[in-house]
């Protein structure tokens, strides 16, 4: 069985570009998550998606925004990239809201520049 | 907001010794405490994980302890094995919420 899937690995984006990033939960988890993890620092939490709608919502600005789609796959989307978004990019699934039984992806890694 | 400290940041110990790491939060209501291993590159993985209705729990060489009165926590790791170095993270979920707080990470080196 597929763990969760982050697509993709590295991505090297221009300062003021848009980027999308991809996750792919674990069969049967309906509710994705999404984190940041600057180096050197704990993941700090952006949203949380269960049934296509938003759950929960971390102090981000509004350029980061996201779906989940019927397959509950999901989508982080971050406009007006800036230096300060480098950071590695983590989604992590569970079968219900409650976040017990977490998995997390490999990541994403993004690297403004 | 919950707040997760998290000490030492960094820590050394000879091979077959223990290490203990420990965290501390700020939110009464916080009801389940995980912890995570990651490896450099790697994603977090889960390595034990206790309720706020348990006192200690055990797996193998790994326990962690809570103490609700004190609001604090802490992962034990006794006869420290080489592949035991990397950064762990603690993290502490309201049950009024549905994110994890992160503590800052410990890094902990096994010198052989």
């Amino acid at each position: 069985d597929a763990g969760v899937t982050q697509s993709p690995t590295h991505l090297i984006k221009t300062r003021g570009q848009h980027v999308t990033l991809r996750c792919s939960p674990i069969s049967g988890h309906k509710s994705v998550s999404w984190y940041q993890q600057v180096l050197g620092q704990g993941p700090q939490f952006i949203f949380q998606y269960y049934e296509k709608e938003e759950r929960g919502r971390g102090n981000f600005p509004d350029r980061f925004s996201a779906r989940q789609f019927p397959n509950y796959s999901s989508e982080l989307n971050v406009n007006a990239l800036l230096l300060g978004d480098s950071a590695l990019y983590l989604c992590a699934s569970s079968f219900g809201t409650s976040n017990y039984g977490y998995t997390f992806g490999s990541g994403t890694r993004l690297t403004v520049v | 907001g919950e707040n997760v400290e998290q000490h030492p940041s960094t820590l050394s110990v000879q091979e077959g010794d223990s290490a203990v790491i420990k965290c501390t939060y700020s939110d009464s209501a916080s009801n389940y405490f995980p912890w995570y291993k990651q490896e450099l590159g790697k994603r977090p993985q889960l390595i034990i994980d206790i309720r706020s209705n348990v006192g200690e729990k055990k797996d193998q060489r790994i326990a962690v302890t809570l103490n609700k009165t004190a609001k604090h926590f802490s992962l034990h790791i006794t006869e420290t094995q080489p592949e035991d170095s990397a950064v762990y993270f603690c993290a502490a979920i309201p049950n009024t919420g549905n994110q994890f707080y992160f503590g800052t990470g410990t890094s902990l080196t096994v010198i052989p």
